[in-house]
């Protein structure tokens, strides 16, 4: 079993829309949720980062964190062409350095 | 600021070059990364840099050799590449590996092409 699966879409949706971006995970140790939007050829460029469960709203942008499930969410409201991009989320434990990535998810809002 | 900042943006090498991809950051951060990312796959991590001295070396082959010369500078040296070695490379920095893991900050990478 991965250590965070995501699916990896691809996803489309149309202008205005209200998008849902989910992982799963497994190891119980994760404290430190991040989601990383990353466009064509380009670097990953951090969106939201959380510390353990809770909500966490900046913008257009809602990052939820379940840890009892061990699920974590991006939510997009009024979606934006230039949402257009790969949305990939990642988790660390507070005992290292090291990154867990999903797969991450395709994303094309339709103008 | 949050930037990190990747040279060059683009590499071509052949085979039996060397070549060096470089790496900087002015955030004070002291950890440091490399990543490798495929298309349409998630970055793999190559090599952590913690307080300039490498904590993480994920079995990366010898062929590729890190260098952290000081706490905001970091060097991917390269020699003797395969093909299937081309790549985005990605640098990324994050605050303070001693206290847990906070946020990564990615550079916008170096598009490897071996030939």
């Amino acid at each position: 079993q991965k250590e965070v699966e995501q699916d990896p879409g691809p996803l489309s949706v149309p202008e205005g829309a209200i998008v849902s971006l989910n992982c799963t995970y497994s190891n119980s140790a994760f404290q430190y949720f991040m989601w990383y939007r990353q466009y064509s050829r380009k670097g990953p460029e951090l969106l939201m980062y959380t510390y353990s469960s809770g909500n966490k709203e900046d913008g257009r942008f809602t990052a939820q964190v379940d840890k009892s499930s061990k699920y974590i969410s991006l939510f997009i409201r009024d979606s934006q062409p230039s949402d257009s991009a790969t949305y990939l989320c990642a988790m660390s434990s507070n005992t290292g350095n090291q990154f867990y990535f999903g797969t991450g998810t395709s994303l094309t809002v339709i103008p | 600021d949050t930037e990190v900042t990747q040279t060059p943006k683009h590499l071509v090498m052949g085979m039996t070059n060397k070549k060096s991809l470089k790496c900087e950051q002015h955030m004070g951060h002291r950890a440091m990364y490399w990543y490798k990312q495929k298309a349409k796959k998630p970055p793999e991590l190559m090599f952590v840099y913690s307080y300039e001295k490498l904590s993480i070396n994920e079995s990366v082959p010898s062929r590729f050799s890190p260098e952290c010369p000081n706490s905001s500078l970091l060097n991917l040296h390269l020699h003797a590449l395969q093909p299937e070695d081309s790549a985005l490379y990605l640098c990324a920095s994050s605050q303070d590996p001693g206290q847990g893991t906070y946020e990564q900050y990615f550079g916008p990478g170096t598009r490897l092409t071996v030939t």
